[in-house]
């Protein structure tokens, strides 16, 4: 059982390249969260997706995308990374019963140089 | 917008004591979910325990219990008898109740040594 499978899982990128992060999830979700983690903080939401084709800001969404294109994939894109952008990023799904908890996957680090 | 504060950003504990992680939030909504999550060097996210609002009991998980004041928003996790195994950052969170996709605001962390 997979569960929340990112990739990939180390990337580096040079100020500028654009870049997409895979997350896809084996639950039969229907909602997806991007977080970012950065030193010494908690993990900030970036995008979330309630269903397939919908998708909503969270707390810091300023140079991402995202695209949730069916039930189990949900990309986060930076166009034009920026050293700011250099952190560990999460994926998230959580069941429809309210109250559950999210299911994380192992993370992203990405540094930008 | 909610916040979550966690005021001890280490702590550390002898093998097999016992450990209080402190945790308060701010919200102005009623219903509500409270999680701990366990991020171990591995960087997974691990949950711990999580507590509904409109329960007055408090959450038990074999060593891992909390304590739940709605009226001072406050919401600590004890690990009974500490084991090496237990030593990561700790995470508590908040999400607002209903059926919305509403993703979780996290504290900053309690980074959790546990000396043998």
């Amino acid at each position: 059982n997979a569960g929340v499978t990112q990739t990939p899982k180390f990337q580096v990128l040079k100020t500028g390249q654009s870049m997409t992060l895979q997350c896809a999830q084996d639950m039969n979700h229907n909602s997806m969260y991007w977080y970012r983690q950065d030193p010494g903080m908690g993990l900030r939401l970036i995008y979330y997706s309630a269903s397939e084709g919908t998708t909503d800001k969270g707390e810091v969404p300023n140079g991402y995308n995202v695209s949730r294109l069916n039930k189990r994939e949900f990309s986060l894109r930076l166009e034009s990374a920026a050293p700011s952008q250099t952190s560990v990023y999460f994926c998230a799904s959580r069941p429809d019963r309210i109250g559950q908890p999210q299911h994380f996957g192992d993370g992203t680090r990405l540094s930008i140089l | 917008a909610q916040t979550v504060t966690q005021s001890q950003p280490e702590m550390s504990v002898q093998e097999a004591e016992t450990v209080t992680l402190s945790c308060t939030y701010d919200t102005s909504e009623s219903d509500y979910y409270l999680f701990w999550y366990k991020q171990p060097p591995s960087r997974q996210m691990i949950l711990v325990i999580r507590q509904e609002a409109y329960k007055q009991q408090n959450a038990t998980e074999n060593r891992f219990s909390v304590n739940f004041q709605k009226a001072a928003k406050s919401f600590s996790l004890k690990i009974s008898d500490s084991q090496l195994g237990d030593a990561a950052m700790y995470f508590c969170a908040y999400r607002r109740g209903g059926g919305g996709a509403d993703g979780l605001t996290f504290g900053k962390g309690t980074h959790l040594i546990i000396q043998p």
